[in-house]
């Protein structure tokens, strides 16, 4: 089967840093993405790595090892605005399978 | 960048009846679009993936019969749930893949399904 962990639920103050991590199992991988979803939208584009290591985007960074199977996102500089779900993703054999997503509530 | 528009965002329907629900890549050619569906607090499960002029590959557990899709054309994608029920209220989303560059896959904005 197919599967990718995540934590439930993560809660951080407003200007610290938070990393969402993700394990995943899958048939077939060609790289790992990260989402951004808001309640009632769609999710966006965040980040990608097809190769190990760390991707910086901004305030935001993804890290992959494939040989651990492991990846996670990491968030500097916290703002409200950032309070929403994540979504770590993993390409897989020509389509895109995504884990069970971790709500981010960024407290003043 | 490459945008996908989905329509509508919102729809009621009736027990017993058929919505259909439309993708558009508005600026380029989408050889392959996914269709998730989304329950309240939950992940995006990946229902089918079409393919332009081919019939569309369903994941296990998915009815074919019961969502039909249709990718008739590069820029146009279609789901149509028949004969609904209130377990098929759900948030459904289609994905246009491999658009490129930042090697996102681009969604549409997501159509509300509610079934009274």
């Amino acid at each position: 089967g197919q599967s990718l962990e995540q934590p439930s639920e993560v809660t951080a103050v407003e200007g610290a840093i938070v990393q969402i991590n993700c394990t995943y199992q899958t048939s077939g991988f060609y790289g790992l993405s990260w989402y951004q979803q808001h309640d009632g939208g769609a999710p966006t584009f965040l980040s990608y790595n097809g190769l190990d290591g760390l991707e910086e985007t901004g305030r935001f960074s993804s890290f992959l090892s494939r040989s651990d199977s492991y990846g996670y996102l990491l968030l500097q500089e916290l703002q409200m605005k950032d309070s929403a779900s994540y979504f770590c993703a993993v390409d897989s054999s020509y389509k895109l399978i995504f884990g069970s997503g971790t709500r981010l509530l960024v407290r003043p | 960048g490459a945008v996908v528009s989905q329509h509508p965002s919102r729809v009621i329907c009736k027990s017993g009846t058929s919505v259909k629900i439309e993708c558009r890549s508005l600026d380029f050619q989408a050889t392959t679009m996914f269709w998730y569906r989304q329950f309240p607090k939950q992940s995006l499960m990946l229902m089918a993936t079409s393919n332009e002029g081919s019939k569309a590959t369903y994941e296990q557990g998915v009815e074919k019969d019961k969502f039909l899709i249709n990718h008739a054309s590069l820029t146009l994608s279609t789901l149509t749930v028949t004969s609904a029920h209130p377990e098929d209220s759900s948030f459904y989303i289609c994905s246009a893949g491999g658009t490129g560059g930042n090697y996102g896959y681009t969604f549409g904005s997501g159509t509300r399904l509610t079934v009274v």
